[in-house]
């Protein structure tokens, strides 16, 4: 079965400062996909970012890019220029190929200090 | 486009008492997940229906738990008797057929005290 551990249960940034979040996975497959969800305090899960194992090209959405290393299994989240609504709870998750359900890390809570 | 829809947002019940959730899908998505959220973990699949079929309840407390999803559309999500360690968010999320997209609500608080 696969496992995702988040090293980190809560981090810290300054406004307008980078942070990186860490993630890494265990599986035997070849072909998966990697998501970092944001959730608020409204509780509802946010897709940030995805990335496709069998792209070598690390994906980036705006302020958002990620550092997908397959061989070492680890997909960190980078946030440029942190802003006080980037505050949430961060959960990394894995997802085989298919119709397959979302794999959870435990999350990482992230707090953006003005 | 709406999005995934729960009630109710908050419940609170005795131990031993029962409780159903609901979930509306996004219109045409034809996979719907239950997750289970305990506090200070990350979600847990409980169950995966596609279309009014289960594929997954692997997870699923089935002494105690319950979920149907009559033609293919909503969901409830049952359980009786409740226990305190059932205190937890109660996730629905849907998603197209082979997606690698699913889509959250904003899930059901529960506490049974």
């Amino acid at each position: 079965a696969q496992t995702v551990t988040q090293s980190q249960p809560e981090m810290s940034v300054q406004e307008a400062e980078t942070v990186t979040l860490s993630c890494t996975y265990d599986t035997s497959e070849s072909d998966y996909y990697l998501f970092w969800y944001k959730q608020p305090p409204s509780r509802q899960m946010i897709l940030v970012i995805r990335q496709e194992a069998y792209k070598q090209q690390n994906a980036t959405e705006n302020r958002f890019s990620v550092n997908f290393q397959k061989a070492a299994k680890s997909f960190s989240l980078k946030i440029s220029d942190s802003q006080l609504g980037d505050a949430a709870m961060y959960f990394c998750a894995y997802r085989s190929p298919g119709n397959t359900p979302l794999v959870f890390g435990k999350g990482t809570r992230l707090s953006v200090i003005a | 486009e709406a999005g995934v829809a729960q009630s109710p947002r908050y419940k609170i019940i005795e131990k031993r008492q029962s409780v159903a959730f609901w979930c509306n899908p996004i219109s045409g998505h034809a996979t719907l997940y239950w997750y289970q959220q305990i506090l200070g973990q990350g979600p847990k699949l409980l169950i995966q229906f596609q279309n009014n079929g289960v594929v997954d309840d692997s997870q699923l407390p089935k002494d105690r738990f319950s979920a149907e999803r009559l033609k293919g559309v909503d969901s409830t999500l049952k359980i009786q008797p409740a226990k305190l360690e059932d205190s937890a968010v109660y996730l629905c999320a849907s998603s197209l057929r082979s997606p690698t997209k699913a889509f959250f609500g904003q899930g059901t608080r529960l506490t049974v005290v």
